[in-house]
């Protein structure tokens, strides 16, 4: 198996709901991502842990909230969000820190 | 702080031309660099990785060269095809498992 999976591919979420992001890997890979991508720019990067510790956050609100259960799965939990918000939520995943990162399908995310 | 530049941000080619991609980063200190392609609205596909310590990388038609001295990569597509239209990114990782994203080159493949 080498792919990194993500569900739901589409959500619509009012500003008071709460929902969560999932990401999967069974490559064996020790550091997950998130990011986030805006229409017509690149990536950017919202956390990354490493041996399923968070390693970095990148100063996200904390309507963002992320766990990582076991090494293979990674969430992203979401509350009162903003529709600004609204955007491709990406997962990617990697062997070890520093090594190619493959990424997921992402999440197609509406804030209303 | 290592900033990626993609020029130009678009352009479009004949069916069967060579595409030239260029990259150029700042910060000549980096573990490596990966070109992906992305579809629009789906997720990035890794194409190649080189290690700092490389020069280049081939898969297929794809061939990426690095020259870390004067901050620029250049991912070569030989005999484009219209399956190849899409935009693609340029990403140097850098310090603390960071990757500097180029903001992409958006091609079409005309057929």
């Amino acid at each position: 198996d080498t792919e990194v999976t993500q569900t739901p591919k589409h959500l619509v979420m009012g500003m008071t709901n709460k929902k969560s992001l999932k990401c999967e890997q069974h490559m064996g890979h020790r550091a997950m991502y998130w990011y986030k991508q805006k229409a017509k720019k690149p990536p950017e990067l919202m956390f990354v842990y490493s041996y399923e510790k968070l390693s970095i956050n990148e100063s996200v609100p904390s309507r963002f909230s992320p766990e990582c259960p076991n090494s293979s799965l990674l969430n992203l939990h979401l509350h009162a969000l903003q529709p600004e918000d609204s955007a491709l939520y990406l997962c990617a995943s990697s062997q070890q820190d520093y090594n190619e990162q493959f990424f997921g399908p992402g999440t197609r995310l509406t804030v209303l | 702080k290592q900033e990626v530049t993609q020029i130009p941000a678009a352009l479009s080619v004949p069916e069967g031309e060579n595409l030239v991609l260029n990259c150029s980063f700042t910060d000549s200190a980096i573990y490596n660099l990966q070109w992906f392609r992305q579809d629009p609205g789906k997720g990035l596909t890794s194409l190649l990785l080189i290690q700092s310590s490389q020069r280049e990388q081939t898969s297929g038609r794809l061939n990426a060269s690095l020259d870390k001295s004067s901050g620029r990569s250049t991912l070569y597509i030989a005999a484009s095809q219209p399956g190849d239209s899409a935009t693609y990114l340029c990403a140097v990782c850098y310090g603390n498992n960071r990757l500097a994203f180029g903001k992409g080159n958006q091609v079409v493949v005309i057929p």
